[in-house]
């Protein structure tokens, strides 16, 4: 697509719940990041995908973390059972590069808020 | 754990004045980029500086990057109000894939 597209762009959920966020890249871009960000701080590195190899996730909070992207394009986050913690601004961005990183192009957000 | 640290943490000038930003990191890197934020909307690339360069330019911005100190700064000349936002330094670590921000600075720019 012409940017990067991220859904849903709000989500409430309660407590245990479970959460996919989903990201949809630039087309032609072969990596993919989620980050993270708290309100009044800078994004957290999650994990990153080049196609569809993932890597790094050494970012990913816990094990209740997970991400995929199978096919080298679109991308999802999921969150098992979520908590409070765990509400915040995610964060999909796309880069034409792989290895030496250049310009990242991000998306609106997913905001996440755990009741 | 983020990679860059910037100073100010907030920042308030008048209209037509000169704001600097900087920003400190701990590793050696290939890139340091510079990011726009408007009020919670997505980032917005500024200008990325490679390893090798120590000065560049676009429009009314100008970055330095000194890797001795392991510091860069950006300088918006004649600032303007719609350059109100927060603003975060990004590296890029030597021989890393990923792309790690700093906390931001915050820019007030008053009409």
């Amino acid at each position: 697509g012409a940017g990067v597209s991220q859904s849903p762009r709000y989500k409430v959920t309660k407590r245990g719940q479970d959460v996919t966020l989903r990201c949809d890249p630039i087309s032609s871009h072969a990596t993919l990041y989620w980050y993270q960000q708290a309100l009044g701080q800078g994004p957290e590195f999650l994990t990153y995908f080049n196609y569809e190899a993932q890597p790094d996730k050494s970012g990913l909070p816990s094990d209740r973390f997970s991400a995929e992207r199978p096919e080298g394009s679109i991308s999802t986050l999921t969150i098992q059972r979520t908590e409070q913690r765990d509400s915040a601004m995610y964060r999909c961005a796309s880069s034409r590069l792989t290895g030496n990183t250049g310009e990242l192009f991000f998306g609106e957000g997913s905001r996440l808020t755990v009741l | 754990s983020q990679q860059g640290e910037e100073d100010p943490q907030a920042l308030s000038i008048q209209e037509g004045e000169n704001a600097t930003m900087n920003c400190s990191y701990k590793t050696s890197i290939n890139n340091l980029q510079w990011y726009r934020q408007n009020s919670g909307r997505g980032l917005v690339h500024l200008i990325l500086i490679r390893s090798n360069e120590r000065e560049k330019h676009s429009g009314r911005l100008r970055v330095t990057l000194d890797t001795s100190k392991k510091s860069s700064s950006l300088l918006i000349t004649a600032s303007r109000a719609a350059d109100t936002a927060s603003y975060f330094c990004a590296t890029d670590e030597t021989g890393g894939f990923k792309t790690i921000f700093g906390a931001g600075t915050r820019l007030f720019v008053k009409a």
